[in-house]
């Protein structure tokens, strides 16, 4: 089982352009959560996606905005990216339908911008 | 609203010392309990958790933490350090019938000293 996995590693843009950054979720978890961990600070909730739709939402602008796909990976988006917008991204993936009650984080996708 | 402070953002260490990390929450709710550990450049990687039952619980690496609800507190302890554990802790509080989503404190880095 390869757990969750991010894609890209590192990622490094100017402000104004547009990213989007990919995770597929542990093996059997149909719950994707999206966290943004800046420099020196906890993650903070960024939204979660079950059955291809957000289901709830932390106190993040529109221009982030995400995706989930049949086969329950996921994606997010971020427009008009500020310089405020580097930080570690995280991806999160559980299964509450089992009764299991652990998110499973991958790596995370660093990004920069300029 | 769920909450979590972290006290000491910075916790040195001996080697073979007493490891004890602060957590203090605040949730509405019975709350779940989390500590997840960061190294540098790599996503969280949860050490233990406490949901019901018994209020002392046990996790990896020797990390033990007790759930203590008459002062909302979740302290991590570990009786001997290693040098292995320097990193950074974060301590989460989820609702029970919400596995999508947590709440972090902003961090605890321990360094540990030869």
């Amino acid at each position: 089982d390869a757990g969750v996995t991010q894609s890209p590693t590192h990622l490094i843009k100017t402000r104004g352009q547009q990213v989007t950054l990919r995770c597929s979720p542990k093996s059997g978890h149909d719950t994707v959560s999206w966290y943004q961990q800046a420099l020196g600070q906890g993650p903070q909730f960024i939204f979660q996606y079950y059955e291809e739709e957000e289901r709830q939402r932390g106190n993040f602008p529109d221009r982030f905005s995400g995706h989930q796909f049949p086969n329950y990976s996921s994606e997010l988006n971020v427009n008009a990216l500020l310089l405020g917008d580097s930080a570690l991204y995280l991806c999160a993936s559980s299964h509450p339908g089992t009764g299991s009650h652990e998110q499973f984080f991958g790596p995370g996708t660093r990004l920069t911008v300029l | 609203a769920q909450s979590v402070t972290q006290l000491g953002s910075h916790v040195s260490v001996s080697e073979g010392a007493l490891v004890l990390l602060r957590c203090n929450y605040s949730s509405s709710v019975p709350p779940y309990l989390f500590w997840y550990v960061q190294y540098p450049n790599q996503g969280l990687q949860l050490l233990l958790k406490y949901t019901t039952g018994a209020t002392l619980v046990k996790g990896i690496n020797g990390f033990e933490a007790e759930f203590k609800k008459s002062e909302t507190s979740f302290h991590l302890t570990k009786p001997s350090a290693h040098m292995s554990d320097a990193a950074e802790y974060f301590c989460a509080v989820r609702r029970e019938n919400n596995a999508g989503k947590s709440t972090f404190g902003d961090g605890t880095t321990l360094t540990v000293k030869p």
